[in-house]
């Protein structure tokens, strides 16, 4: 089976950096990827790592650590828009496992 | 543009009810998926399908049914509805090659909300 980890509630200040943490334990790891949820609407992709080390692109980042069985997003420069739920899923042999979300607000 | 879409927003419906959800890709996608969203909870699989006519169970399929006819189309059948039924019902779409550098990346719609009284 898998578990998934990562906080509920972030909070931060606009134009701030926040990292959002995700550790994982699975049977089977095929790669993890992070999504974006506003309120009232979809899942969208964030990003995916399926190797170690850190991907970047724009204000957001991820690292995956697959001996450790961790992965952080990580949001710099934030912006109000930012506030949103963001979600850990790993890839096991056929499907996604969700974490629960972080749900970040970012204040003025 | 990639899209799913969910034929309903929001339904209210009695205890007891039989309930059809419709989702629609329009990405030709072999994989098609039904998760449900609870505060507290996330997103819990409930049931997939990697193929017309075939289907398999996710995490929670207990109390839900589902039906693949066409490779675009997959439903989710609630037999009799049940107050602990009442959700947010998110159905998506994938295959071994789709979105950012073929990661299998889901695609999702925009959700249906069901209320079940």
């Amino acid at each position: 089976g898998q578990n998934i980890d990562q906080p509920t509630e972030m909070t931060a200040t606009e134009g701030a950096i926040v990292q959002i943490n995700c550790t994982y334990q699975t049977s089977g790891f095929n790669g993890l990827f992070w999504y974006q949820q506003h309120a009232g609407e979809a899942p969208t992709f964030l990003s995916y790592n399926v190797l170690d080390g850190l991907e970047e692109k724009g204000r957001f980042s991820s690292f995956l650590s697959r001996s450790k069985g961790y992965s952080y997003l990580l949001l710099k420069e934030l912006q109000m828009k930012d506030s949103a739920s963001y979600l850990c899923a790993v890839k096991g042999y056929s499907t996604l496992t969700f974490g629960k979300g972080t749900m970040l607000l970012v204040s003025p | 543009d990639v899209k799913v879409t969910q034929s309903s927003r929001y339904l209210v419906k009695r205890t007891g009810e039989k309930v059809f959800l419709e989702c629609v890709q329009d990405m030709d996608h072999e994989n098609m998926f039904w998760y449900r969203q609870d505060p507290g909870l996330g997103l819990r699989l409930i049931y997939f399908s990697y193929d017309v006519k075939m289907k398999e169970k996710g995490d929670i399929p207990e109390g839900y049914s589902v039906s693949r006819e066409k490779k675009e189309r997959f439903s989710l059948i609630l037999e009799s509805a049940s107050t602990n039924q009442t959700s947010m019902y998110l159905c998506a779409s994938s295959s071994p090659t789709s979105g950012r550098a073929d990661t299998g990346e889901l695609f999702f719609g925009e959700g249906s909300r069901l209320t079940v009284l």
